[in-house]
Parts: structure tokens; sequence; C-alpha cells
């Protein structure tokens, strides 16, 4: 069964350093999405991503944020600076022409 | 601001019961999604409501949505230990195929033997 896979699944970074994030979304899906988790706390949209440019983005997608479709298969979510608050579990997700968001397994990052 | 409130937050039951949790918002929603998530993984979706007063089944798992397509409802009947978990829902306030979802804080359930 096709799924969205994300790497690496746990991410430790020191404050102020930059990370990328990896999705591979399925393949036939034209729209992919990053959300986040911070734990105990709700699930929050960041960002969607169509054709090649961001279609609509949360007031966290602050400049620090940026998402990337490199090739025809990743999807990817770039932390530039980070802050200790950006820790939190972040979830790649994509979909097609159907109403349903189909979820990878998340990224857990940790900012030290 | 769109909020999903969930009822209950937590819920502990023994293994047989019936249950329902409940997610409610003031915002119409185009459809409404519920998620199951295990700890450390990502949310795993169960099913789509789309039309107002929509059942669906699946399993044990009865979900409905709400006429107004504001609220939903999700019953699960004789309850097991595999059905511990978190519970989410989420209404889709996206456009066209554009899927943005608000989320609720989940219902986290316990199902004791």
């Amino acid at each position: 069964e096709p799924e969205v896979t994300q790497t690496p699944s746990h991410q430790v970074t020191q404050m102020g350093q930059e990370v990328i994030l990896r999705c591979v979304p399925i393949s036939n899906h034209l729209y992919f999405y990053w959300y986040r988790q911070i734990l105990g706390q709700k699930v929050e949209f960041l960002v969607s991503f169509y054709n090649n440019e961001i279609s609509e983005k949360s007031e966290i997608f602050d400049d620090q944020f940026s998402v990337e479709r490199p090739d025809g298969s990743n999807f990817t979510l770039k932390i530039r600076s980070t802050k200790l608050e950006d820790s939190a579990m972040y979830f790649c997700a994509s979909s097609g022409d159907s109403t349903e968001a189909f979820f990878g397994q998340g990224t857990r990052l940790t900012v030290v | 601001t769109q909020l999903l409130e969930q009822s209950p937050q937590f819920l502990s039951i023994q293994e047989g019961e019936n249950l329902t949790v409940y997610c409610n918002s003031s915002s119409v929603f185009s459809s409404l999604q519920w998620y199951r998530q295990e700890p450390g993984e990502g949310p795993v979706l169960l099913v789509t409501v789309v039309t107002g007063g929509e059942v669906k089944k699946l399993k044990r798992l009865t979900f409905q949505f709400g006429d107004a397509r504001k609220d939903s409802s999700l019953h699960i009947t004789a309850a097991q230990t595999g059905d511990t978990g978190l519970y989410l829902c989420a209404g889709d306030r996206g456009a066209g195929n554009n899927r943005k979802l608000i989320w609720g804080l989940g219902t986290s359930l316990a199902v004791n033997p």
C-alpha cells in the first residue's frame, strides 16, 4: 500500500543550526503538506504546496521556514535557524483528488 | 479562529463497553476526518465524512457527521483493548483539493481488559 515516508525519524540539533526534514509523498499525489505537533498539543498546519509553489501557509510558517520539491519525489522542510520552541514532531502529508490526506510517521525534532 | 473541541479528553473503560466521543465546532467544514494516532507515530486515517448527516461504519466504529457539518461523533461498540489510542478529528477548511486540516486535541482512550 502506498505510504508517505519521512526521514530522519529523529533529529537532534543545536539551537541556531539549520535542519532539513525530508519526505517522500505518495507518488501520484499532487498536494503536499507539513504539519507539526508540539508535545501534548494539537497538530498544527504549517504549509501546503501545489504545482511547485506554496498554496497556503499559517502564521507559524515565518521566514525561518521554507519548503522545496527538489526533484520528482522529495518534499523538504528547511528550518534555517532553529529555536528551542521548534522542538516538535513534524508530519508530512500528501493528498490526491480525494478529500483525504495521508500522513507520514513523522520526524521528531529536538533542539538543544 | 477555527476551533475543534473534542470531548472527553480522556476516557478509560472496560473491554466490552460502548463509548462515544465528540468533535464540535462553530465552523462549517467541507469534510471531517477521524484519525487514530499511536505515541510517536503519525495520524492514521480512519474515515472521512463529507455530507451533512452522513453515517459511516468501520467494523465496530460508527462515525456521524452533523447535519450542519459542524460536528461529528465516533461511537465504538464493544470496545477491545486494541482500540486503545488517541482519536483525533480534523476538519477541512481548504479550498478545492487543497487539504487544510484544523485539528482537535484528541480523545485519549484506554480500554482495560
